[in-house]
């Protein structure tokens, strides 16, 4: 079963911020917050990962709670392509399987 | 640099056929793992291979499902006797090593009718 809670959609306006939280209540330490998203009709997009740390890159921001129970997946300015399915998903170091949710659908709306 | 593949992207195949999916993998990535996805849910796990070998084969739901990577690169998933509830979107993803992040191909949309 998947360990993460999300909620199941969300919209955005165009140009804005899109923010995506994630509840990982019972992540243990050694497990890392993984997000993927899925476009329409396509195979899942590796977004970013982290452990405790908050992290950025190209695509996004990752914020990880002093306490590791939750975290948000930040696009800094949504267009209209990110509209999609995001997966959020806790993975321990040692274990390659990804366990997924059913993920939040994303609408980024003009 | 060329990502993950997959060949076909639909195949539709009648009850009680055997099918073929195949994917390439980045290459020189040494993971390559398959998974089912169907409407509405997240990608399920099926196997794992490092290199050659299939490292994993947990998920694979029966006998029927099948695959292999001969060479460590190219993988091929078989199934035999198609039944409609194989019916889905079969997911192949690469990595670099096994705990790396995993890239996506396109997918296989198989429909069994």
């Amino acid at each position: 079963d998947a360990k993460t809670t999300q909620p199941p959609s969300m919209d955005c306006a165009e140009g804005r911020a899109a923010n995506l939280p994630c509840n990982h209540s019972t992540i243990s330490g050694n497990e890392y917050v993984y997000w993927y998203r899925q476009i329409h009709s396509q195979g899942p997009q590796y977004i970013i990962h982290g452990l405790k740390n908050n992290e950025t890159n190209e695509m996004a921001s990752l914020i990880i709670t002093e306490d590791r129970k939750s975290s948000t997946l930040i696009l800094p300015h949504a267009t209209l392509r990110d509209t999609a399915v995001y997966y959020c998903i806790v993975r321990p170091d040692s274990n390659y399987q990804l366990i997924w949710g059913a993920g939040t659908k994303l609408i980024i709306k003009p | 640099g060329a990502g993950v593949s997959q060949t076909p992207s639909n195949k539709v195949t009648e009850k009680g056929k055997y099918v073929e999916l195949r994917c390439d993998p980045i290459s020189g990535h040494t993971a390559l793992y398959w998974y089912r996805q169907s409407l509405g849910q997240g990608p399920e796990f099926l196997i794992y291979f490092q290199g050659t070998g299939a490292a994993d084969d947990s998920g694979l739901p029966n006998d029927r499902f099948f695959a292999v990577r001969p060479e460590g690169s190219v993988s091929t998933l078989k199934i035999q006797r198609t039944e409609r509830g194989d019916s889905a979107v079969y997911l192949c993803a690469s990595s670099l090593r096994v705990l790396n992040e995993q890239f996506f191909g396109p997918g296989t949309r198989l429909t069994v009718l």
